[in-house]
């Protein structure tokens, strides 16, 4: 297992249009976070899962964000009608709980809106 | 207030220098305290991890965490320049592996 895993690495888009992320977590890892990283912040939580189930949603996140793992595997992250402040690194982590070892992070998908 | 402030530096330093990163925060609530180091273009990767008060060693790295003040530290002894990095503190009511509360990070260069 060569840790967790994200694609695109770079997604530029025109403001407007749709963009999708993947992330393949260690195979394990039974928790799956995506967090949001703007230029000199720190990452910024969105949501998590636990297998499948979509447990948490920050309310920062809007109505044209919707994230996915379908049988508890890799998970998606969906931007609709994005807009140039959605220009962000979008990070995904996994983790094992209750097993308390901390998080494993992806390189991130850099998206950019013009 | 943020609920988990941290310097964002600069901060440069010669090789072999000490380098005392901090970050202090306001929820009484988090218990579980980490280090994350970030390479450019890259994820965090998990540095240290400490609970509760007290000090923790790692080699050249230690973290100390005190509750009272709700003040973290991570102190890097003989700093190389492979140290050059951002190091982001992040914070926990319930766990490491739970939803985590992070610092803006400070960014380090070691200079040879």
């Amino acid at each position: 297992d060569t840790g967790v895993s994200q694609d695109p690495r770079h997604k530029i888009t025109k403001r407007g249009q749709n963009v999708t992320f993947r992330c393949d977590p260690i195979s394990e890892h039974n928790r799956l976070y995506w967090y949001r990283q703007t230029l000199g912040q720190g990452p910024e939580f969105l949501t998590y899962f636990q297998n499948e189930a979509q447990l948490e949603k920050s309310r920062l996140l809007s109505d044209r964000f919707s994230a996915e793992r379908p049988k508890g595997s890799f998970s998606t992250l969906e931007i609709q009608r994005t807009e140039q402040g959605d220009s962000a690194m979008y990070l995904c982590a996994s983790s094992l709980v209750p097993w308390d070892l901390g998080y494993t992070f992806g390189s991130g998908t850099r998206l950019t809106v013009v | 207030q943020k609920e988990v402030e941290q310097d964002p530096g600069p901060l440069s330093v010669p090789e072999g220098a000490i380098v005392s990163l901090n970050c202090t925060y306001s929820n009484s609530a988090f218990q579980y305290f980490m280090w994350y180091r970030q390479y450019s273009r890259k994820g965090p990767e998990l540095l240290m991890y400490t609970y509760s008060s007290g000090n923790k060693e790692d080699g050249r790295f230690t973290a100390q965490v005190d509750k009272s003040s709700k003040y973290i530290s991570l102190f890097i002894r003989d700093s190389q320049p492979s140290d050059s990095a951002t190091y982001l503190c992040a914070m926990s009511a319930e766990g490491g592996s739970e939803k985590l509360v992070f610092g803006k990070g400070t960014k380090l260069t070691v200079n040879p």
